[in-house]
């Protein structure tokens, strides 16, 4: 079955700094790539994602970039403030069989 | 909407009793999800239904039954809960015959088992 691997598992940066969030999966069969926010006591939250047939997509201060021949997806977040601060997690799919990557902490500090 | 929505919110469990955790979805969505989540380990699926009357085998099944009892709701079973099965319990509902692959998350439910 499908592998997904996180990187790192915390990141702190400062305020105003970019943050970077690897993950790497094992099945080419993949094609979507989601990417989640969860806040403390919260459910998941999607904040971005793309698809098998792009290799880049960005949302204001977000942006995910896709290496389908290197199998390998990652997280960009720019201008980081407070209230980026969260556990975010990856995840590849494929038909209804979604696999996450173990999550990283992100602290943003002031 | 109220979108995905999950009781109990916490639940503390006796090794060897049963309970159902109960999920619903009121955006129309065809495909729901259950999820575990434990420390360090992500979210790792235990059952879904691609549409009504339909279950299949997540990663992690074991210990766990389910029933879609129609399109809007999705229940897990525990029928002799173990101290194993300490966890966030999560529901997911998507609607990927519409095009639509987020999968929306409810609040979870925090399960104990001693």
């Amino acid at each position: 079955g499908e592998n997904v691997e996180q990187h790192p598992s915390t990141l702190s940066v400062q305020e105003g700094d970019s943050a970077v969030i690897k993950c790497t999966y094992s099945d080419s069969a993949s094609n979507y790539f989601p990417w989640y926010k969860q806040e403390l006591g919260k459910g998941p939250q999607l904040i971005i994602d793309i698809r098998s047939n792009v290799g880049e997509k960005k949302d204001q201060r977000i942006a995910v970039t896709l290496n389908k021949t290197a199998k390998h997806f990652s997280l960009h977040i720019t201008e980081t403030q407070p209230e980026d601060s969260a556990v975010y997690f990856c995840a590849a799919s494929k038909h209804n069989d979604m696999r996450f990557g173990a999550g990283t902490r992100l602290t943003v500090k002031p | 909407n109220a979108g995905v929505t999950q009781t109990p919110k916490f639940q503390v469990l006796k090794t060897g009793q049963s309970m159902t955790l109960q999920c619903a979805q009121d955006m129309n969505h065809n495909s729901m999800y259950w999820y575990r989540q434990d420390p360090g380990m992500g979210l790792r699926l235990i059952y879904y239904s691609a549409s009504e009357g339909t279950t299949d085998k997540g990663e992690v099944p074991n210990g766990y039954n389910v029933s879609r009892l129609n399109k809007r709701e999705f229940s897990l079973r525990l029928e002799s809960a173990a101290p194993s099965q300490t966890s966030v319990y999560f529901c997911a509902s998507t609607a990927p015959l519409r095009g639509d692959y987020e999968q929306y998350f409810g609040p979870g439910t925090r399960l104990t088992v001693t």
